[in-house]
């Protein structure tokens, strides 16, 4: 079975630190998708990337930056000189790549960034 | 272009009373997935549409329903209404298949009282 866990369920920082979002997964897999969504107080969720479990590349997107590690299993968010419009909750999901499977979500982590 | 369209966006209804969400998908994307978010279970998914059928379906009971229309607009209806499915019920539209890039709308908060 499939499992995210994302044991953070709450973190506050002052504006300007970076901030990392841990996230582990459980899944039999070979091939997978993680991804992770911002959800701001207007209830929507915001995609910000999609990974596949073959591509262990690093990514960096302006302030956001991604660590997928295989042989832990984790996929963690870093924001960079965190800005007060970063405050929202965080979720990452993960996907089987094979056929057609939905997102199997953590419980997000509500970030708060004071300024 | 245009994000995902949910409405209503607010809903209160009575216990036993049934309801009826509606999502409109980004142009040209034909596959429509709900899920439901609560406090207690977090995100989960409901089911998903493809070109008019239901292509996958979650752990719900059959209270939950849904359906697509031939311009890729969803339906959902959740019938007998309890307290539990106070939810923010969510839906996400993609181009083919759900573990693309799905893009989500505002959510219907539903108030059961």
């Amino acid at each position: 079975a499939q499992k995210v866990t994302q044991a953070q369920t709450e973190i506050s920082v002052v504006e300007k630190e970076d901030v990392t979002l841990d996230c582990v997964y459980e899944t039999r897999d070979t091939t997978y998708y993680l991804f992770w969504y911002k959800q701001p107080p207007s209830g929507e969720l915001v995609f910000l990337i999609r990974r596949n479990s073959f591509d262990e590349q690093n990514e960096i997107s302006g302030r956001y930056s991604w660590n997928f590690q295989k042989s832990t299993s984790s996929f963690n968010f870093t924001i960079t000189a965190s800005q007060v419009v970063d405050s929202a909750v965080y979720f990452c999901a993960l996907s089987e790549a094979s056929g057609n499977t939905p997102l199997v979500f953590g419980k997000g982590t509500r970030l708060s960034v004071i300024a | 272009k245009a994000g995902v369209t949910q409405t209503p966006r607010y809903l209160i209804k009575t216990r036993g009373q049934q309801v009826t969400l509606s999502c409109s998908p980004i142009s040209g994307h034909r596959s429509v997935s709900w899920y439901q978010q609560t406090p207690g279970q977090g995100l989960q998914f409901l089911f998903e549409y493809f070109s008019e059928t239901q292509r996958n379906k979650g752990n719900f009971p059959g209270r939950f329903s849904g359906r697509q229309f031939s311009n890729s607009r969803s339906e959902m209806n959740v019938s007998t209404l309890e307290l539990g499915d106070l939810a923010l019920y969510l839906c996400a539209s993609s181009k083919d298949s759900m573990n693309t890039e799905a893009f989500f709308g505002q959510g219907t908060r539903l108030t059961v009282v």
